[in-house]
């Protein structure tokens, strides 16, 4: 069956350090991937996406590339800030309309 | 702020009853979705709706229904309810049927539902 699988939280991290959150999916076929955000008492936000494989989605400094090798889709930042501190979602988007998200990590940044 | 409303924001209640959580989609958007996020579950899509009709379903149990209604807004109501029912749950709306990549989900703030 289809499903994500990303590191747990939470990952704590100084102002200023490099982000990594892993994630890797299973699918079959060619799902869609996606980066959602969720800051604290509001709903998800989209961060990223991508569609195919080799795809790089980018935004507000954060980027994941679309690997079909290895199935993942891991996110990144070169310098967080305390701003980013928020639970990040993996999700794939299959069969049209179906989302399967990550359990969720939580980023904390200290200043 | 998303656009996308829900209402209520806490709801509590107990075990055997039945809740109705409404959500209203940004305007012009004609895609309803709903989504429970739970702490041992995660974030799981029930069902989606466009334009009053059902279009997809995810793991939505047989005591949750959900409709669309032709002001769009969107009901979902969840009968004999469960400890473990207890859980967020969130509406998102899009432009158009399906979830291209060009159209995006737009969350609602969530309703936090427990179930004493």
């Amino acid at each position: 069956g289809n499903s994500v699988t990303q590191m747990e939280g939470p990952v704590t991290l100084s102002e200023e350090a490099f982000l990594t959150i892993n994630c890797t999916y299973t699918a079959t076929g060619y799902p869609s991937l996606f980066w959602y955000v969720q800051y604290p008492g509001e709903g998800l936000q989209l961060l990223l996406k991508a569609t195919k494989a080799d795809d790089k989605g980018s935004n507000k400094g954060f980027e994941a590339t679309y690997r079909k090798e290895t199935t993942s889709f891991h996110l990144e930042k070169g310098s967080v800030q305390v701003s980013d501190s928020a639970v990040y979602f993996c999700a794939l988007r299959y069969n049209f309309n179906k989302f399967y998200f990550g359990s969720g990590t939580k980023l904390n940044v200290k200043p | 702020d998303s656009g996308v409303t829900q209402t209520p924001k806490h709801l509590i209640t107990a075990t055997g009853q039945r809740v109705t959580l409404r959500c209203s989609p940004r305007s012009g958007d004609l895609s309803v979705y709903w989504y429970q996020q739970s702490l041992d579950q995660g974030l799981q899509f029930l069902i989606q709706y466009y334009n009053g009709e059902e279009r997809a379903k995810g793991n939505i149990l047989e005591r949750f229904s959900a409709q669309q209604f032709p002001d769009l807004h969107s009901e979902l109501n969840l009968s004999s309810l469960e400890l473990g029912d207890s859980a967020l749950y969130f509406c998102a709306s899009s432009e158009r049927e399906a979830s291209g990549a060009n159209n995006e989900q737009f969350f609602g703030p969530g309703t936090r539902l427990t179930v004493l």
